[in-house]
């Protein structure tokens, strides 16, 4: 049974630049939440996604948005990338409604030159 | 506003002893869920436990035990005779359900620990 699958594992942007991320959900899950971790910083929450909408945003500007497909895999955008932007980016499914049972991948590391 | 507090950044322990992990949270709500997460080398929070406001029962799991006392906000951690694979960032976190609750977790900073052989 697989978990929950981020790509890339690290990538390294220069500001001004946009990025794309990818997570593909644990099998059985529809609920995609995406987290911005800085280093030595507990995650922040971004946004989730249920049913290919976002049902919750937390404190994050509109550079950052998101897509959730049919088949419950996710992608989070970035766009103008600023230095503050780097960080590992953790996605963590679930399935709806069952709170904060949330199983996390292994993260994308982007680095903002 | 919601927070969580670990105010213990690392703690380094040999061994066998036994060691633990302290969290204070803030919140406004009545209704809320507690976690704690592992988070190894590797990156990927693991799930340790979730608890509801409404249940203030201490928990054991193996060499895991959690202390939730609501009347001082706090909801520690203890892990009994540790070991070295116990090495890593422990997270607490707190889901207020006024918020819809579910996945929108607020983490505090983090308790490296690291146990000595």
């Amino acid at each position: 049974d697989a978990g929950v699958t981020q790509s890339p594992t690290h990538l390294i942007k220069t500001r001004g630049q946009q990025v794309t991320l990818r997570c593909s959900p644990k099998s059985g899950h529809d609920t995609v939440s995406w987290y911005q971790q800085a280093l030595g910083q507990g995650p922040q929450f971004i946004f989730q996604y249920y049913e290919e909408e976002e049902r919750q945003r937390g404190n994050f500007p509109d550079r950052f948005s998101g897509h959730q497909f049919p088949n419950y895999s996710s992608e989070l955008n970035v766009n103008a990338l600023l230095l503050g932007d780097s960080a590992l980016y953790l996605c963590a499914s679930s399935r709806a409604y069952l709170t904060g049972e949330l199983f996390f991948g292994e993260g994308s590391r982007l680095t903002v030159l | 506003a919601q927070k969580v507090t670990q105010a213990q950044t690392e703690i380094s322990v040999v061994e066998k002893e036994d060691v633990t992990l302290d969290c204070v949270y803030e919140t406004r709500d009545t209704t809320y869920y507690l976690f704690w997460y592992k988070q190894p080398p590797s990156g990927e929070l693991v799930f340790l436990i979730r608890r509801n406001s409404f249940d203030e029962q201490n928990e054991i799991s193996g060499r895991y035990s959690w202390n939730f006392q609501k009347s001082t906000s706090s909801f520690n951690f203890t892990i009994t005779a540790s070991q070295v694979v116990d090495s890593a960032v422990y997270f607490c976190a707190l889901s207020p359900l006024s918020q819809g609750g579910s996945e929108k977790l607020v983490f505090g900073k983090g308790t490296k620990l690291t146990v000595n052989p």
